[in-house]
């Protein structure tokens, strides 16, 4: 059975640290997905990852992929208070895309 | 948002009464999702869509069923709600198999 796990589940910073939120999974697949959610709000797409080795960017966000590692890591520099919000990686298998828990990122000034 | 309209928005039904959800898109994307969302358990795939009529069980299908006549059109219907099914509802379109998912504004259903 797939799962996905992410940690931290929680994470709070300070405005202008950088940190790294890891996806962790069990299966070789090599699609792996990162959104973003905003309390009570809809998931806004950021990456999609579909090779290992594939690395993207978009802005203070960097998302990469190790499937050898079965890892996908989303890393943050210089974190603002925009960046607020639930980050949920997703793995894809067949048709079906496996979401983790998610991790909570407060970042305060 | 990429053109997905779920409703209602806000349900509050009766413990044992059926209640259909529905998602409809303007995007002409093939596959479609209905998943739902509860603390710490991320979003959990319940049916998806593979085109009209073409449907499959996800994660957590019991006591749910799908039904896609249009292609704009995925209707999840509760049989026979339950406490348990409190939950927030979201639909999901992608173009194909392998790409983004659009995810709807969610249907937030409470089952008294």
């Amino acid at each position: 059975e797939l799962k996905v796990e992410q940690n931290p589940l929680f994470l709070s910073m300070q405005e202008g640290k950088n940190y790294t939120i890891y996806c962790n999974y069990s299966t070789t697949s090599d699609r792996l997905y990162w959104y973003r959610q905003d309390p009570g709000k809809s998931l806004e797409s950021l990456f999609v990852l579909l090779s290992n080795g594939a690395v993207k960017q978009e802005g203070r966000l960097m998302a990469s992929l190790d499937t050898k590692a079965r890892l996908s890591t989303l890393h943050i520099t210089a974190a603002v208070h925009d960046l607020s919000a639930t980050y949920f990686c997703a793995v894809g298998e067949n048709n079906d895309m496996r979401f983790g828990a998610g991790t909570r990122l407060t970042v305060k000034p | 948002d990429a053109g997905i309209t779920q409703s209602p928005r806000h349900k509050v039904t009766e413990t044992g009464t059926p209640v259909t959800l529905r998602c409809h898109q303007t995007e002409n994307h093939r596959y479609m999702y209905w998943y739902r969302q509860d603390p710490g358990h991320g979003l959990r795939l319940i049916h998806y869509s593979y085109g009209v009529k073409d449907t499959d069980k996800g994660e957590v299908s019991d006591g749910y069923s799908v039904s896609r006549s249009k292609t704009e059109d995925f209707l999840l219907t509760l049989e026979s709600a339950t406490s348990s099914q409190t939950s927030v509802y979201f639909c999901a379109i992608s173009l194909l198999w392998d790409t983004e998912a659009f995810f709807g504004q969610g249907t937030r259903l409470t089952v008294v």
